[in-house]
């Protein structure tokens, strides 16, 4: 069975610039959760996908950035306009039950965004 | 949630040695967690998670303990491997999402 995937690996793209994160959850995973970890600090919590509906957006950090997740399948997060506090590694993950403790959450391999 | 830390930011071991990684955290209503392993180039990886009502978990080579009296977690390995370096983080989780540490890397040599 195949991972949780991302894409791209890797993005550079200069200040004011758009890009798109793509991810691609384990199938049939209802839940799908966006993080990212900024140079030097923890992995934060961004959002929370159920299906096709935001359930947790408290930690999207500012409208600049928009999640999306149609027909509840795979998400996209984009940037716009990328500013240079934007850089560091986005990572998603995705799990199948939501409200169990030990749901357990699967990550992909996180793409590395860097903003110049 | 409230932030979870860590004490070491860097770990040397030797192969063949034990390694102890700490992690404090903060929110005393934290009732569930988890170690995690980052590979270089790969997302985090679960290892061990460990419950509030637990103090004490073993899997294969690894063992977690909590002491929710200084709230503070521990991640075990025994005879600690090349291919056990990585960054680990500790992480609680409320209802859904993960709150996570700042990681420890963990550096083992031959």
């Amino acid at each position: 069975e195949a991972g949780v995937t991302q894409f791209p690996s890797h993005s550079v793209i200069e200040k004011g610039q758009t890009v798109t994160l793509r991810c691609d959850p384990i199938s049939g995973h209802d839940n799908l959760y966006w993080y990212r970890r900024v140079m030097g600090k923890e992995i934060k919590f961004l959002l929370h996908f159920v299906k096709e509906s935001k359930q947790d957006e408290s930690g999207m950090p500012n409208n600049r950035f928009l999640a999306e997740r149609t027909g509840g399948t795979y998400s996209t997060l984009k940037v716009q306009p990328a500013e240079l506090e934007d850089s560091g590694v986005y990572f998603c993950a995705s799990s199948q039950r939501m409200g169990l403790l030990s749901d357990e959450q699967f990550f992909g391999p996180g793409t590395r965004l860097t903003v110049l | 949630g409230e932030s979870v830390g860590l004490h070491l930011p860097t770990l040397s071991v030797q192969e063949g040695d034990n390694s102890i990684i700490n992690c404090a955290y903060s929110n005393s209503a934290s009732d569930y967690f988890i170690w995690y392993k980052q590979e270089s180039g790969k997302g985090p990886q679960f290892i061990i998670d460990i419950r509030s009502n637990m103090d004490k978990r073993q899997g294969q080579r690894v063992t977690v303990l909590l002491n929710k009296t200084v709230k503070h977690l521990s991640l075990q390995i025994a005879a600690t491997q090349p291919g056990d370096s990585a960054v680990y983080f500790c992480a609680d989780t409320g209802y859904s999402t993960l709150t996570f540490g700042k990681g420890t890397m963990l550096l083992v040599s031959p």
